[in-house]
């Protein structure tokens, strides 16, 4: 069992089409994360979120909401997409701390390609 | 907007050759940098975690040095084979405020391929 699953592998949807996509892990980490890789650019990070509680959103349009239900889950709804959002969706997940020390190292699940159409 | 940058881009080398690249960040607010290796089809994986300034991290034909001063780190691969060919992603951690010290930012990558 990989540490870090994500489904589906790969979704190809209409600009119309609400779609999601969903992350678990079975690491007992407490932060998960959204990442998207572009053709081209760097890993950008989407969303954070540390103990349930989202965190962070780096300006992501609102058509991506992300969903953590509990900490071993993430999910990534998909509504009225762009093709220009076609990409490799990256989720992750560590071990973060409240008092002052950085985070472990992330580890990744193997990501799920989306094309818009 | 966090500059992280990785230089070469791509890099050829032939097996044996060592080889190294570079990660530079901005060198205020430091907290940590993170080395990973992510192989085609596969996800990306942790290396090397690293928080204290001139910190050296080794593990096998890899080693990664750290100058939080100057805003670079190192990464070596001391006699490459076949399967080091991947992309090396450095992660820039900086220390902010009631944070829990998770946000990184990527640099672009730097993709070795290795040539038997």
């Amino acid at each position: 069992e990989t540490g870090v699953t994500q489904t589906p592998r790969h979704l190809v949807m209409g600009m119309t089409n609400k779609k999601s996509l969903k992350c678990e892990q079975h690491l007992g980490h407490n932060a998960m994360y959204w990442y998207k890789q572009s053709a081209k650019k760097p890993l950008e990070l989407m969303f954070v979120y540390n103990f349930k509680e989202q965190t962070e959103n780096n300006s992501v349009p609102s058509r991506f909401s992300p969903e953590c239900p509990n900490s071993s889950h993430l999910f990534l709804h998909l509504h009225t997409l762009q093709p220009e959002d076609s990409a490799l969706y990256l989720c992750a997940s560590s071990q973060v701390w409240r008092t002052s020390e950085p985070t472990g190292e992330l580890f990744f699940g193997e990501g799920s390609r989306l094309t818009v159409l | 907007i966090l500059n992280v940058e990785q230089s070469p881009q791509s890099l050829h080398v032939q097996e044996g050759d060592s080889t190294n690249f570079t990660c530079s960040f901005p060198s205020s607010n430091f907290y940590a940098l993170h080395w990973y290796r992510w192989e085609t089809a596969k996800s990306p994986e942790a290396l090397f975690v690293m928080t204290l300034n001139g910190d050296e991290k080794k593990k096998g034909r890899i080693s990664a040095t750290l100058n939080t001063k100057e805003g670079y780190s190192y990464l070596y691969i001391k006699g490459s084979q076949p399967e080091d060919s991947a992309t090396y992603l450095c992660a820039f951690i900086p220390r902010k405020n009631n944070n829990a010290g998770n946000m990184l930012t990527f640099g672009g990558g730097t993709r070795l391929m290795v040539k038997p």
